[in-house]
């Protein structure tokens, strides 16, 4: 079975451009996760949907940030104008259900100089 | 973030030892999980905890939920060098349903 799948894999991009990141959860899986993991905060929870409808985005940076999932197979992560300390690595997760395991792509590693 | 107290935080170990290492919480969690992580890829869900006393094994790996549900602790036994990465407990539960996760364990296993 395919796992969670994200695109791109990296991402170098100037500082202001608009960065989209994308996230197709393990099929049958009701909930998605975006997370952002760098060397001083570890892993951090920026928002999750459950039945595509977003929960708890209260780890969101701030409104440069932005996320959606118009259906269960698809979801995007946007940050828009992009900043040198938004570099990190993005990872998406998916649960068949709450509260259970959850299962992580292999993420995407963003530079933004 | 929050995140849970996860000791030790690294090991360096020859191959064929033993491995344990433990994450406790102030708070209680529902659901304990244990993940690996390697370089440049995300995290690998290796054991999945769901009742208070539980005690689950996946091959060398044995993990177990803590009857307090405050704590978790994970065994690897006979390391092999294909063990190092940085395990991460994490722990489930209340409203939420957000994950917290510990500050990692970083294994180097020498051949």
């Amino acid at each position: 079975d395919a796992g969670v799948i994200q695109s791109p894999r990296h991402e170098v991009t100037e500082m202001g451009q608009e960065v989209t990141l994308r996230c197709k959860p393990i099929s049958g899986h009701n909930s998605l996760f975006w997370y952002r993991q760098t060397m001083m905060r570890g892993l951090e929870l920026l928002i999750y949907f459950n039945n595509n409808v977003p929960i708890d985005d209260s780890g969101m940076p701030e409104d440069r940030f932005s996320a959606k999932m118009p259906n269960a197979s698809f979801s995007t992560l946007k940050i828009q104008p992009s900043e040198p300390r938004d570099s990190a690595v993005y990872f998406c997760a998916s649960s068949p259900e709450l509260p259970r395991a959850q299962y992580f792509g292999p993420g995407t590693r963003l530079l933004v100089l | 973030g929050q995140q849970l107290n996860q000791s030790p935080q690294s090991m360096f170990i020859q191959e064929g030892e033993d491995v344990s290492m433990n994450c406790t919480s102030s708070s209680i969690f529902n659901t304990w999980l244990w993940y690996k992580q390697e370089p440049g890829e995300g995290p690998v869900l290796l054991i999945a905890l769901y009742k208070a006393g539980e005690l689950t094994s996946n091959g060398r790996l044995t993990a177990q939920f803590g009857i307090t549900r405050k704590d978790s602790f994970l065994n690897i036994s006979a390391s092999i060098p294909s063990d190092v990465g940085i395990y991460f407990c994490a722990g489930l539960g209340g409203a939420t349903n957000k994950l917290i996760f510990g500050t990692g364990t970083l294994l180097a296993v020498q051949p």
